[in-house]
């Protein structure tokens, strides 16, 4: 089967740094992307891992572990606008030729 | 970058009724479509996947007769929701992909409300 975990909801304050996890257990892998969703918005990409260790865009990092089927997104120096839930998706089969699965997101908010 | 449109963005309709989403990729050519249903407070859920000018994929409890998806072209995709109840009532959204491209494009979503 496949199983994607993520924490429900998390808090943190203008400026600080947060660290969303998810862990997976799918039939395969082949990346692994985080998305940024506002309510009722559609999701838009924030990163995309396919190999072991961290990449980093701007305030935004995401960091994969395939031997321990785990990622994080990490936010810097967050911002109220950050307020939003963090969907983490793993991609089970051939790049781009498949469904992607969703985590059961975070939402996230952001306190001044 | 790709873009996706989606509409219409908010519709609501009758019980027993049908509504029609309409997914266009704008500047490429969406070989495959995804259709996902979230409701509030959940994650996207997988609702099919359909190929260009092949039948969809359903994901295991979606009702294929009543949520009906056509893919006949590489830039249109269409979700109806036949005999909608108001349990149908969720947000819809559209993603597409194409060979040789990066990342999967979404639709803006559109929210049904059925009453």
């Amino acid at each position: 089967g496949q199983n994607i975990d993520q924490p429900t909801e998390m808090t943190a304050t203008e400026g600080a740094i947060v660290q969303i996890n998810c862990t997976y257990q799918t039939s395969g892998f082949n990346g692994l992307f985080w998305y940024q969703q506002h309510a009722g918005e559609a999701p838009t990409f924030l990163s995309y891992n396919v190999l072991d260790g961290l990449e980093e865009k701007g305030r935004f990092s995401s960091f994969l572990s395939r031997s321990k089927g785990y990622s994080y997104l990490l936010l810097k120096e967050l911002q109220m606008k950050d307020s939003a839930s963090y969907l983490c998706a793993v991609s089970p089969k051939s790049y781009n030729t498949d469904k992607l699965i969703f985590g059961t997101g975070t939402r996230l908010q952001v306190f001044p | 970058g790709a873009v996706v449109s989606q509409h219409p963005s908010r519709v609501i309709c009758k019980s027993g009724t049908s509504v029609k989403i309409e997914c266009r990729s704008l500047d490429f050519q969406a070989t495959t479509m995804f259709w996902y249903r979230q409701f509030p407070k959940q994650s996207l859920m997988l609702m099919a996947t359909s190929n260009e000018g092949s039948k969809a994929t359903y994901e295991q409890g979606v009702e294929k007769d009543k949520f009906l998806i056509n893919h006949a072209s590489l830039t249109l995709s269409t979700l109806t929701v036949t005999s909608a109840h108001p349990e149908d009532s969720s947000f819809y959204i559209c993603s597409a992909t194409s060979w040789g491209d990066y990342g999967y494009t979404f639709g803006s979503g559109t929210r049904l409300t059925v009453v």
